[in-house]
């Protein structure tokens, strides 16, 4: 496996549901993110973990919860959510956490539907 | 508050040059990032300024000027396989990614 991967890809679940997204990053970088991307919005910066500690939490609400037990995996649990939450959901991750020339690079995202 | 402003849509002819123009107005400017996301794909970096000026890429080309808040991305000699959207971020003073929604790109034969 190369550059960022996530699972599942597509996930479809019930309001009541409790599920978990993933995340892996074999670049050996130090920044993690977790972003929401919604039809014509921009990206909506959810979380980002810089060493394995949260360093940034944008206002998300409780029913999403991140967990990053090590600096190449990153979890994002799901429970309770709400049919606006479905979007789709984008992992990314980068060297270092700030400075110039900070490329991020994505993973293709995991395609959630809350019914 | 920290706004990033680019067209919701635009169409081109294949073998064509298209412009793809973002203003932007963020709390301190740390570089420029022009991000391709095919339908269904992860984003891909394409391009990042952070002086005054125009980088060349291949077919691709983008420019930048701080002073006006502006910056667009050049695509020149258009395939097919350029129809996707396409993202422009700043970083602003808190090397903080701040997003476009994107300007989805549509190639006609």
């Amino acid at each position: 496996e190369t550059g960022v991967t996530q699972t599942p890809r597509h996930l479809v679940m019930g309001m009541t549901n409790k599920k978990s997204l993933k995340c892996e990053q074999h670049l050996g970088h130090n920044a993690m993110y977790w972003y929401k991307q919604s039809a014509k919005k921009p990206l909506e910066l959810m979380f980002v973990y810089s060493l394995e500690e949260r360093v940034e939490n944008n206002s998300v609400p409780s029913r999403f919860s991140p967990e990053c037990p090590n600096s190449s995996h990153l979890f994002l649990h799901l429970h309770t959510l709400q049919p606006e939450d479905s979007a789709l959901y984008l992992c990314a991750s980068s060297q270092r956490l700030a400075g110039s020339y900070n490329e991020q690079f994505f993973g293709p995202g995991t395609r959630l539907t809350v019914l | 508050g920290q706004n990033i402003d680019q067209p919701t849509e635009m169409t081109a002819t294949e073998g064509a040059i298209v412009q793809i123009n973002c203003t932007y107005q963020t709390s301190g400017f740390n570089g420029l990032f022009w991000y391709q996301q095919h339908a269904g794909e992860a984003p891909t970096f394409l391009s990042y300024n952070v002086l005054d000026g125009l980088e060349e890429k291949g077919r691709f080309s983008s420019f930048l000027s701080r002073s006006k808040g502006y910056s667009y991305l050049l695509l020149k000699e258009l395939q097919m396989k350029d129809s996707a959207s396409y993202l422009c971020a700043v970083l602003d003073s808190n090397y903080q990614l701040i997003w476009g929604a994107g300007t989805k790109l549509i190639i006609k034969p």
